[in-house]
């Protein structure tokens, strides 16, 4: 059994730029998660995928954005990137919404300059 | 809104000891989830324990337990005979939906002297 993955592992962009990350949910898991972890900090939830349809939002601004795939795999995209969003990308799958169990990935650093 | 507080950005212990991290929470809700995840050096992050509220049976998970106190909002982790592969930060997490749209602390570093 594959558990979940990311990539990139790690990218650097400029401030204004556009990032895309990506996510393969653990097999048979339909549900897939996203979090902010600045340095130092615990993970931010940013939202929640549940068979395609957004599921949720954290307090993050609209230049954050999701999709997720007929195969639950997953895009976090990022519109005008921020010095600020530089931090570990976490996604987390699980087989459903009534799960009380999430897996992680080992996250995306990204760097913001 | 719920919010999640570990006071104790550092701890450390002697391999074999036990030590307890804190965790206190609040929420309006009267039933939710709560979790304690470890994150090692390597990044990924992996489940060590959960509760549910309502049940008044603290968890315990080989060597880790909780104790769970609801009325105080606390939710403790106790690591028994500490090992150096238990050196990590670990995060106290809840949810009152599901596990993935989780509320995290900001973490304690757990350092296990040899």
């Amino acid at each position: 059994e594959t558990g979940v993955t990311q990539s990139p592992t790690h990218l650097i962009k400029t401030r204004g730029q556009q990032v895309t990350l990506r996510c393969s949910s653990q097999s048979g898991h339909n549900t897939v998660s996203w979090y902010q972890q600045a340095l130092g900090q615990g993970p931010q939830f940013i939202f929640q995928y549940y068979r395609e349809e957004e599921n949720g939002r954290g307090n993050f601004p609209p230049r954050f954005s999701g999709l997720q795939f007929p195969n639950y795999s997953s895009e976090l995209n990022v519109n005008a990137l921020e010095l600020d969003d530089s931090a570990l990308y976490l996604c987390a799958s699980s087989p459903g919404t009534s799960y009380n169990e999430q897996f992680f990935g080992p996250g995306t650093r990204l760097t913001v300059l | 809104a719920q919010t999640v507080t570990q006071s104790q950005p550092e701890m450390s212990v002697q391999e074999a000891e036990t030590v307890t991290l804190s965790c206190t929470y609040d929420t309006s809700e009267s039933d939710y989830y709560l979790f304690w995840y470890k994150q090692p050096p390597s990044r990924q992050m992996i489940l060590v324990i959960r509760q549910e509220a309502y049940k008044q049976q603290n968890a315990t998970e080989n060597r880790f337990s909780v104790n769970f106190q609801k009325a105080a909002k606390s939710f403790s982790l106790k690591i028994s005979d500490s090992q150096l592969g238990d050196a990590a930060m670990y995060f106290c997490a809840l949810s009152w939906t599901n596990a993935g749209k989780s509320t995290f602390g900001d973490g304690t570093t757990l350092t296990v002297k040899p």
